[in-house]
C-alpha cells in the first residue's frame, strides 16, 4: 500500500508570493492533518481535515488555509509569504478521526527568500 | 492544554548498549502517547503508541516504551542500540476526547549511536 504522498518535495518562493502544497493520504484514510516543522518552533499543528471539513485549526495567521477534496486529498495554501514561513510542512493521515496513529509523508521543504 | 517535554536535546550511546530517550507529558484525562522517528530529509515514521492496557508497549525495530502514570512519563527504550538507530526522536501526546485530535509534539531528541 502506498504511503502518504506530498508534492512538491522542495519549493523556493519569494516573499509576498503565495504557495500551494498538496497531500495525498494513504488509500482509505479520510483524516488529514498538517504540521509545520522549524528548527526554532519544532513541530506545530496547522489544521485537521475530515470529510472535506476543517475540524480543528492551530494558532497560525489567516494567511494559512487549507481544504480537503472528496477523494480525501488535501491542499494547504500560504498567501503573502514571509521569511519565517520557511519550514518543512508535513502531512499526516489516519483512517478516521478516532484512529490513534497518524502516518506522515516525506514533507515539503519550503524556502522563502 | 496538552504539552510534552523531552528534557534531552542529545543522547549518545555506544552500539550494543541499551538506550533510553525520555519523555514527560501533561494532558487532561488519560493520554494517548506516541513515539515517532525522523531520519534526515524524511518525514515522521510511527514507532509505537500507548492507548490503554499494559504499561510496556512494543513497537517497530525492537523499540519499546514504558508508560508511567504517576510520573507522567513515556520513555522510549531499546535493549541493544544499532548505529542505524541514529535519528531524531519525537514524543507526542493527543487528548483522549473532544474536538482536539491533533498531536502535540515534544522538541525532539537527537540520538547518536556510536560504533
Amino acid at each position: 500500500k502506498a504511503g502518504v504522498t506530498q508534492t512538491p518535495r522542495y519549493l523556493i518562493k519569494t516573499r509576498g508570493q503565495q504557495v500551494t502544497l498538496s497531500c495525498s493520504p494513504i488509500s482509505g484514510h479520510r483524516s488529514v492533518s498538517w504540521y509545520q516543522q522549524t528548527p526554532g518552533q519544532g513541530l506545530q499543528f496547522l489544521f485537521e481535515y475530515f470529510s472535506e471539513t476543517q475540524r480543528n485549526k492551530g494558532n497560525f495567521p489567516g494567511r494559512f488555509s487549507g481544504r480537503q477534496f472528496s477523494n480525501s486529498r488535501s491542499e494547504m495554501n500560504v498567501s503573502t509569504l514571509e521569511l519565517g514561513d520557511s519550514a518543512l510542512y508535513l502531512c499526516g493521515s489516519s483512517r478516521d478521526r478516532d484512529t490513534y496513529e497518524q502516518y506522515f509523508g516525506p514533507g515539503t521543504r519550503l524556502t522563502v527568500t | 492544554a496538552q504539552s510534552v517535554a523531552q528534557p534531552e536535546d542529545q543522547v549518545n550511546v555506544a552500539e550494543g548498549n541499551p538506550l533510553t530517550v525520555k519523555c514527560t507529558y501533561s494532558v487532561s484525562g488519560n493520554p494517548y502517547l506516541f513515539w515517532y522517528v525522523q531520519y534526515p530529509n524524511r518525514g515522521l515514521q510511527f514507532l509505537l503508541k500507548y492507548i490503554t492496557g499494559d504499561n510496556l508497549v512494543k513497537g517497530s525495530y525492537g523499540f519499546e516504551a514504558e508508560f508511567n502514570k504517576s510520573q507522567t512519563s513515556f520513555h522510549l527504550k531499546k535493549p541493544s542500540a544499532l548505529v542505524s538507530d541514529s535519528a531524531l526522536y519525537f514524543c507526542a501526546v493527543r487528548a483522549p476526547s473532544g474536538s482536539a485530535r491533533q498531536l502535540t509534539f515534544g522538541s525532539g531528541t537527537q540520538l547518536t549511536v556510536l560504533p
